[in-house]
């Protein structure tokens, strides 16, 4: 079955190191998101990617970055972690329809600890 | 900023009563999707409905829209314990692949 993975599930850092989140699909989906929770705001998109070699920022994207190499990966880098940056992040894929947006996929999350 | 706006912030009811969860939004939408997420889960999808529908069904699930009041709410019928869990609508803008979610509504169905 086709499914959306992320790794590793929890991560504890320090503040100024660089942490890359991965993320994986099978969906053969083109569109994949990083999305940060936390409490009292919801799912915040912080980067997104619409195909290879594309990407985009998302309304939280300062500190972050992503590439996207291939169809089935979109690893979430942070440059030099922060407190701030402690979090949950989950990823997501849809399909690129010319419908609008598609049904996303959500993986299991990574808890992230920045200290 | 969220689009979407959840109401209430939490709920508390029965089993076997229905719930009921609002959203509003901003801006023109292509579509509106709920999600479901239990407690250290990822977000799972329940329902879209595009902008030209009125309402749609998926076994226990409600959903409406009304474009001209920019809101959306999600009806459980006969709720279960299994329903507890936080609820997100996302509104999905015109000519972007993208969603925005709102901040969720909390759901605890007592046995």
């Amino acid at each position: 079955d086709a499914e959306i993975t992320q790794s590793p599930r929890h991560k504890i850092t320090e503040t100024g190191r660089q942490v890359t989140l991965a993320c994986h699909q099978t969906w053969n989906h083109n569109n994949m998101f990083w999305y940060r929770q936390d409490l009292g705001h919801g799912l915040r998109l912080i980067h997104y990617s619409y195909g290879v070699q594309d990407t985009n920022k998302g309304e939280v994207s300062d500190g972050y970055s992503v590439s996207r190499s291939n169809t089935e990966d979109l690893p979430l880098t942070l440059e030099s972690a922060a407190s701030s940056q402690t979090s949950v992040y989950f990823c997501a894929s849809s399909l690129l329809t010319s419908e609008g947006t598609d049904t996303q996929y959500f993986g299991p999350g990574t808890r992230l600890t920045v200290l | 900023s969220q689009q979407g706006e959840e109401d209430p912030q939490a709920l508390s009811i029965q089993e076997g009563e229905n719930a009921t969860m609002n959203c509003s939004y901003k801006t023109s939408i292509n579509n509106l999707q709920w999600y479901r997420q239990n407690s250290g889960r990822g977000l799972v999808h329940l329902i879209l409905i595009r902008s030209n529908e009125r309402e749609k069904h998926s076994g226990r699930l409600r959903v409406t829209l009304d474009t001209s009041k920019k809101s959306s709410s999600l009806l459980i019928t006969a709720s279960r314990a299994a329903d507890t869990a936080s609820y997100f609508c996302a509104t999905a803008p015109w000519g972007a692949q993208k969603l925005v979610f709102g901040q969720g509504t909390r759901l605890t169905i007592n046995p």
